[in-house]
């Protein structure tokens, strides 16, 4: 059974600073990754998606990577500013079953 | 136009009582589901519908029925709710590998 774990679970950074949210997955067999945004009592907004065949994905200042053999991915955020404040959240579709398993979540503060 | 449109955003109701929560989709795209998010944040799978056929059930009990009309609608219907059911439900369509979520509904069980 697929679990996926996110590190840490919660992040305070001063604003501009980069910084990095890991995410790691016990089975390898993956369709794919997502990382997602959620804001406080709001949905999910998709940020980034990777096939299993890309090593990465880019949209601004973020940048996601992805390892499959090891199990992991990591999303860097650059710059980071208050407005990116909000819960990351690291999801894999497994090969054959389309439906998303979830991590846990990483809640990041940016202080202005 | 939001693609994927949950309605109520809140509902309160006593222990006991039925309630269903609505979803529609405008993407155009077969394979919908139901996610729950529990108090601790974490997101689970409940359902997944592929062209009005139950593809996915996570072991939920049967008190909680989706229902898909058409292909563009899956319905949440739960019987005899209980203080347990309180948390948020999320609808969501699958696009080309990517997932699309509604603004979920927050159920509070009274």
């Amino acid at each position: 059974k697929q679990e996926v774990t996110q590190i840490p679970a919660a992040l305070s950074v001063p604003e501009g600073e980069n910084l990095v949210l890991n995410c790691s997955f016990t089975d390898s067999a993956i369709y794919n990754l997502q990382w997602f945004r959620q804001d406080p009592g709001k949905g999910l907004t998709s940020l980034l998606l990777i096939q299993s065949s890309q090593r990465e994905q880019t949209s601004g200042r973020l940048n996601a990577s992805l390892d499959k053999s090891s199990g992991r991915s990591t999303l860097y955020i650059a710059a980071s500013q208050p407005g990116d404040s909000a819960t990351y959240l690291c999801a894999v579709e497994d090969t054959g079953r389309r439906a998303l398993t979830f991590g846990s979540g990483t809640r990041l503060q940016v202080q202005p | 136009d939001t693609a994927v449109s949950q309605t109520p955003k809140y509902l309160v109701t006593q222990m006991g009582n039925d309630k269903s929560i609505k979803c529609e989709q405008n993407l155009g795209h077969d394979t919908m589901y139901w996610y729950k998010q529990d108090s601790k944040k974490f997101l689970k799978i409940m359902f997944s519908y592929n062209n009005k056929e139950l593809i996915i059930n996570e072991t939920v009990p049967n008190r909680f029925s989706p229902k898909s009309p058409d292909k563009a609608h899956l319905n949440l219907h739960i019987n005899s709710l209980e203080l347990g059911d309180s948390a948020v439900y999320f609808c969501a369509v699958q696009l080309n590998t990517e997932a699309f979520f509604g603004q979920g509904t927050r159920l509070t069980v009274v």
